[in-house]
């Protein structure tokens, strides 16, 4: 079971979008609708932003967007705000959950 | 408000066993709309699964822990609690203990983390 790949880092600009790729496999991401995307501010518990690989929970700014295509799943941050500098980890269930490598988010 | 708050030593002796519990409050872990999870992470690295446990009492555990890990339920206490044997230095992160919603299998709520060091 291993780790998804996501890149290291990834920055833009406030306003700016950006976006966040988590490539599995068949097994996991591919396979299954359940890739869920979690932030995480320093020394904060991770917080869930996109689950079922494209819904927001209550309280989500619908800056934030998820897709999926084959085995890669992707998160989207449109108008980059201060705020979402954080990292990033995505997720994926098909019986057990495994979770992606973490990126992280610099606003320029 | 449901909250979790991960609770156990800081600090445990190499080749020992790891034990973390996690009291449930303002919710019951008797609910069969949700799950109940541990995830580490290693300091400056990233997230791990460990395990789940529904409200049946079923469990599930990462493949590379399972020889080592046990997390049980306590509904008399509304918490749920990890074992980790045979801990190493690599064992040393922040604990996390999270609800998961059973019907999109994602976690909806997490404790704040706790930090526990493996070292003699």
């Amino acid at each position: 079971q291993s780790a998804l790949t996501q890149p290291r880092s990834v920055s833009g600009s406030p306003g700016q979008s950006v976006t966040i790729s988590c490539t599995g496999t068949s097994s996991d991401v591919g396979g299954y609708k359940y890739v869920s995307w979690y932030q995480q501010h320093p020394g904060k518990a991770p917080k869930v932003m996109i689950y079922d690989v494209s819904k927001r929970p209550s309280g989500v700014p619908d800056r934030f967007s998820g897709s999926k295509s084959g085995n890669t799943a992707s998160l989207t941050i449109s108008g980059l705000q201060a705020e979402d500098e954080a990292d990033y980890y995505c997720c994926s269930y098909a019986g057990n959950y495994v979770f992606g490598t973490g990126t992280k988010v610099t606003v320029l | 408000q449901l909250q979790l708050q991960e609770s156990g030593p800081g600090l445990v002796k190499p080749s020992e066993t790891l034990s973390l519990t996690c009291p449930v409050s303002g919710g019951s872990i008797s609910s069969s709309s949700y799950f109940w999870g541990w995830i580490r992470q290693p300091p400056g690295k990233g997230l791990e699964w460990i395990g789940t446990i529904y409200y049946s009492g079923s469990t599930y555990y990462n493949p590379s822990l399972k020889s080592r890990v046990t997390m049980s339920a306590d509904t008399s206490k509304n918490q749920f609690s990890l074992k980790l044997s045979s801990v190493t230095a690599a064992d040393t992160a922040v604990y996390y203990c999270a609800r998961g919603y059973s019907y999109d299998w994602y976690f909806d709520l997490w404790g704040r983390g706790t930090l526990v060091t493996v070292s003699s």
